[in-house]
């Protein structure tokens, strides 16, 4: 059964970069069609979907953030990660990793378990 | 961007109540329309995709209806474990985008 793990650092100064990783465990990254994506939740907030890559290297974005990050993806590792470039307190979130399946439209069926991330002054 | 508006915004029932939740897109998102739910502190889980499929493993009791920009998530008689925040996303184009989620409280 397919797993996937956030990890990074929970802290990161303001106007700094952060990164983090999900590892996909269970199966391959390269299996199947799917989308490896990251989404944040605010505390007491709503989701926001960040954007998304496919085992190809091909990636999208949502345009509000699109100047601020990188989606990657290191097949020998079964591994995704993103960088936010620029972090401000607005960017005080849980993220959490998800598999988009394609052949239901994309939607989310796999779910890390989501790992916080302050953004300190 | 497609905005997604949930209704309502919380709302309380009881153990073995009918309940629906109603999603609006700002355009039509012909059936690409996915719920999940999310209880404190855990992940989303997919509850439907597609508008009306219903995940593998998810209880019978919970449905999907809609195509354009109405959309509809019903549990036909709660259960306990059904306390949580639900949230409608579309999947029609990108950026993909959620409701602001709807919370059910016990009464």
């Amino acid at each position: 059964q397919v797993q996937l793990q956030e990890s990074g650092p929970g802290l990161v100064k303001s106007s700094q970069t952060l990164s983090l990783t999900c590892t996909v465990s269970g199966g391959s990254i390269r299996s199947g069609s799917y989308y490896w994506s990251w989404i944040r939740q605010p505390a007491g907030k709503g989701l926001e979907w960040i954007g998304r890559i496919y085992t190809s290297g091909s990636t999208n974005y949502n345009p509000s953030l699109k100047s601020r990050v990188t989606i990657s993806v290191d097949t020998s590792k079964n591994q995704f990660s993103l960088k936010l470039t620029s972090v401000t307190a607005a960017d005080t979130a849980v993220y959490y990793c998800a598999r988009g399946v394609e052949g239901r439209r994309d939607a989310f069926d796999i779910w890390g378990q989501g790992t916080m991330v302050t953004v300190s002054s | 961007d497609i905005q997604m508006t949930q209704s309502p915004s919380s709302l309380s029932a009881s153990v073995g109540d009918r309940v629906t939740i109603t999603c609006r897109a700002s355009q039509s998102i012909s059936s690409y329309l996915n719920w999940y739910q999310q209880k404190p502190g855990i992940a989303p889980k997919l509850l439907i995709y597609v508008a009306s499929s219903l995940q593998g493993g998810v209880p019978s009791r919970f449905s999907g209806s809609g195509s354009g920009t109405d959309f509809t998530l019903t549990i036909s008689s709660l259960q306990p474990e059904d306390f949580a925040t639900y949230y409608c996303q579309q999947s029609y184009s990108i950026p993909y985008t959620f409701g602001q989620g709807t919370k059910l409280e016990i009464k």
